[in-house]
């Protein structure tokens, strides 16, 4: 059981066009969804924090018109980079967490999105 | 400012032979720690974690690690390692934010 999904798992898109992609928690209801980059030999720096219902809060220095962030649903969170560019190429996680969990004890990663930008 | 430093990027060890993953933080109070396994088109999974209490935790896997507050160190150990540990390994702080901060990782090699 929780199951995390992302889809793409990889994409490769023209400089200045957006990209979406769909984070999902397969078989149970998530009330927060983050969302990380991970360049390569780097670690997983945290995005934003995505609340079902309500604006994601993004971390210093993370353009929120640059990643537009929506969590329609409890079980759906979308990362939309707009404009994309080359620098925006990497690898994108999300991560869910279980209604009524401690986030730091439930939080399931899934598999990531590989962006590629030409 | 809160830092976790994982000094070795690439570990390579025979199968059976025993592992040691070292991990280091800097954080303003005692912090929740964990150790997270990255194989290739896998989600990040958890190993173990320790919040308070016996400083020896036993994790999935017959992975183990040691909090020591002395040497603000939580190293991950396996007393044999097996062909189908080979991964990345990442080990994370966080309290009540909520907010992971993580280490740079360590891939793990293991030879026949």
């Amino acid at each position: 059981g929780a199951v995390v999904s992302q889809h793409p798992s990889r994409v490769i898109c023209k400089s200045g066009t957006s990209v979406k992609i769909e984070c999902r928690s397969l078989d149970f209801q998530a009330t927060t969804m983050f969302w990380y980059r991970q360049f390569p030999k780097k670690s997983l720096m945290l995005m934003a924090t995505s609340n079902e219902g309500s604006k994601a809060t993004y971390e210093q220095g993370v353009e929120k018109d640059k990643f537009l962030i929506n969590h329609a649903s409890l079980t759906l969170s979308t990362l939309t980079v707009t404009s994309a560019h080359p620098e925006d190429s990497s690898f994108y996680i999300c991560s869910a967490t279980l209604i009524g969990g401690r986030t730091l004890e439930t939080q399931y990663f899934g598999p990531g999105t590989r962006l590629l930008v030409l | 400012a809160q830092s976790v430093t994982q000094p070795d990027i690439h570990i390579t060890v025979s199968e059976g032979a025993s592992l040691e993953l070292r991990c280091n933080y800097s954080y303003g109070a005692t912090p929740y720690l964990f150790w997270y396994v990255q194989s290739p088109g896998q989600g990040l999974q958890l190993l173990l974690k320790y919040f308070s209490g016996d400083t020896l935790v036993q994790g999935i896997k017959g992975f183990e690690a040691e909090f020591k507050r002395s040497q603000s160190s939580f190293n991950l150990r396996k007393p044999s390692v097996h062909w189908s540990d080979a991964a990345e390994y990442f080990c994370a702080v966080g309290r009540n934010t909520d907010k992971l901060i993580f280490g740079t990782g360590t891939r793990l090699q293991v030879f026949p």
